[in-house]
């Protein structure tokens, strides 16, 4: 499976956009991309994921790049809820393996 | 009631006990997992399951087995706990899209 990068931390003013990026450059075109977030020491959260497309829920964005090398997650509105550590994945859909690998993620601060 | 409930959420074994980790989930879906997390990391894989009749091993399996009671049923044991399996262990599941992972709130192991 392709292997990510994503920045070990970052900090965000509360009520703005915290945008987190994530390099997947050796992504394959049957891959999806996946983001989770965990809050504390509490089970990770799936928040969103995509393929090609960008995608927006009720938690955030994903805008994937044309080349599918890079994504960036956008919270629009970041909280002091929001402080977690997120992980970007990428795996194929309908995996007979088990490839949701969490590394060590970008740990966001959002401060007031 | 959580769609994934582990327990016990805390407990502190002594060195060479066995010790049984459970999980249960409402989810309704086939695949469950074991993920293992050191402070300041991201999660490993124990063990995984796809059904109730398929085990198979994660990244880190050596020293842990699994019991799939029931579909709903996912238990993890140490069958000799040692102090650096000291960690906080988080049970999922998924369905077989494998679309997001629905964890537990984890249970905080300590060997004494």
């Amino acid at each position: 499976d392709a292997k990510t990068t994503q920045p070990t931390s970052m900090d965000c003013a509360e009520g703005r956009a915290a945008n987190l990026p994530c390099n997947h450059s050796t992504i394959s075109g049957n891959e999806y991309v996946y983001w989770y977030r965990q809050i504390h020491s509490q089970g990770p959260q799936y928040i969103i994921h995509g393929l090609k497309n960008n995608e927006t829920n009720e938690m955030a964005s994903l805008i994937i790049t044309e080349d599918r090398k890079s994504s960036t997650l956008i919270l629009p509105h970041a909280t002091l809820r929001d402080t977690a550590v997120y992980y970007c994945i990428v795996r194929v859909q309908f995996s007979t393996n088990n490839d949701m690998r969490f590394g060590a993620g970008t740990r966001l601060t959002v401060k007031p | 009631d959580a769609d994934v409930t582990q327990t016990p959420r805390n407990r502190i074994t002594k060195t060479g006990k066995r010790i049984m980790l459970e999980c249960s989930q409402t989810k309704g879906h086939d695949r469950m997992y074991w993920y293992r997390q050191d402070p300041g990391l991201g999660l490993r894989l124990i063990y995984y399951s796809f059904d109730v009749k398929d085990i198979n091993k994660g990244e880190i399996s050596d020293g842990y087995s699994v019991s799939r009671q029931a579909q709903a049923k996912f238990s993890l044991s140490l069958e000799s706990a040692i102090p650096n399996q000291t960690a906080l262990y988080f049970c999922a599941t998924s369905d077989d899209r494998g679309y997001g992972y629905t964890f537990g709130s984890g249970t905080r192991l300590t060997v004494v």
